[in-house]
């Protein structure tokens, strides 16, 4: 079993809707979260970042963690064309694992005007 | 921006060959990561640096090596490199071990 599991898509919503991605995880030890928007062939860009559980909102993007069940969630409201990326959520433990920040494989989001 | 640099930003380079790829960290971040990214895969984890020594290591063939020097800056060496090392490589940091990191926009080598 991945350690980092995340719907690859492509998923593909009309301009305006709410678009809900999420990952699965299976390390008990993660406290960290964090959401990555990443453009084609462009460096990964930090999006939000939680620690333990709980929602945050940032604008248009509300992130929730919900540790008990192991999965996390991204919202992003109002949905633009300009959204349109592959989005990658990361997770780590307190003082760090071995393995660095572990990432999910992304999923292609793509908004239609 | 997001304060940290990579160079170069392309590379071109024949197998067998060896190449050198450098990163800058945000200032004041102490950890570096290392990620390849090939086509259409995710990011893979190669190796990362605390206040320059290693603090963990991923999937990182033999042939690669880095290392993080007092400036804090890093580099990532890769030798006798394959077809199949064509990929992008991103370094990111972060202030300490672990937490939100911010990534660099990654050097594309391509081996011919």
């Amino acid at each position: 079993q991945k350690e980092v599991e995340q719907d690859p898509g492509p998923l593909s919503v009309p301009e305006g809707a709410i678009v809900s991605l999420n990952c699965t995880y299976s390390n008990s030890a993660f406290q960290y979260f964090m959401w990555y928007r990443q453009y084609s062939r462009k460096g990964p860009e930090l999006l939000m970042y939680t620690y333990s559980s709980g929602n945050k909102e940032d604008g248009r993007f509300t992130a929730q963690v919900d540790k008990s069940s192991k999965y996390i969630s991204l919202f992003i409201r109002d949905s633009q064309p300009s959204d349109s990326a592959t989005y990658l959520c990361a997770m780590s433990e307190p003082g760090g694992g071995a393995d660095g920040l572990t990432f999910g494989k992304g999923t292609h989001l793509i908004i239609q005007p | 921006d997001s304060g940290v640099t990579q160079t170069p930003k392309h590379l071109i380079t024949a197998t067998g060959q060896r190449v050198t790829l450098r990163c800058s960290p945000r200032s004041g971040d102490l950890s570096v990561y290392w990620y390849q990214q090939s086509l259409d895969q995710g990011l893979q984890f190669l190796i990362q640096y605390y206040n320059g020594e290693e603090r963990a290591k991923g999937n990182i063939l033999e042939r690669f090596s880095a290392q993080q020097f007092p400036d804090l800056h890093s580099e990532l060496n890769l030798s006798s490199l394959e077809l199949g090392d064509s990929a992008l490589y991103f370094c990111a940091s972060s202030t300490t071990v672990n937490t939100e990191a911010f990534f660099g926009q990654g050097t594309r080598l391509t081996v011919v």
